[in-house]
């Protein structure tokens, strides 16, 4: 089975604060995704990246940027923290495109104070 | 505008009966259209995929079919159990060059015992 893990369940940070986000897969997968969800707003991409090094903005890249360094990792900061930033944070993986599925890691819910 | 909805509001069906979900887009012409399940606090988690010349797709109790002229799909669960109870979420693949998915915002399904 596909494994995605994230590093934190919950998050609580405060304004300006520079937060990371960690998302490890573990199926060699060359895609990798990271979007937030709201209420009533669904789920909304941040950045993706198709290879180690490249990334994509998605629909709402303000205020976030993105790392790839290795294939298995992807990782998103928040360079100063805002209270609008308050909101679940999503990865997700999968193979190349060809409309595969994504799997999803277990989320994080970043409260900033 | 471009824009996939689905069923704000909830969903309660009774136990054994069968739960379907409406997934409508507009200006959209997806190759693909997925379903994923997600249970509170959770990430989406894939169920179905069907292709734009396929008419229905089965998988266990699940149904889903895809209607590209009315630009809908639909989502039957069957025999329907308390444990069906989540979020179902449809996703547009609409990659044309860069990558695209669209997410719908979800409709929560309650099933009464």
């Amino acid at each position: 089975d596909v494994k995605v893990t994230q590093s934190s369940r919950y998050l609580v940070k405060r304004t300006g604060e520079k937060v990371f986000l960690e998302c490890v897969q573990d199926m060699d997968h060359e895609n990798m995704f990271w979007y937030r969800q709201d209420p009533g707003l669904g789920l909304r991409l941040i950045y993706f990246s198709y290879d180690v090094k490249m990334k994509e903005k998605g629909d709402i890249p303000e205020g976030y940027s993105v790392s790839r360094e290795k294939k298995e990792r992807f990782s998103l900061i928040l360079e100063s923290a805002s209270t609008n930033q308050t909101s679940m944070y999503l990865c997700a993986s999968s193979p190349p495109f060809g409309s595969v599925t994504q799997y999803f890691g277990p989320g994080t819910r970043l409260t900033v104070l | 505008s471009q824009k996939i909805e689905q069923n704000s509001e909830a969903l309660n069906i009774q136990e054994g009966k069968t739960a379907t979900l409406t997934c409508n887009y507009t200006n959209y012409s997806p190759a693909y259209l997925q379903w994923y399940r997600q249970d509170p606090g959770r990430g989406p988690v894939f169920l179905l995929l069907i292709r734009e010349n396929e008419k229905e797709k089965r998988k266990e109790r699940l149904k889903v079919t895809f209607d590209t002229t009315l630009k809908q799909s639909l989502f039957h669960i069957t025999a329907s159990q308390p444990a069906d109870s989540a979020t179902y979420l449809c996703a547009l693949d609409v990659t044309s060059g860069t990558y695209k998915y669209i997410f719908g915002t979800g409709t929560r399904l309650k099933v009464l015992a």
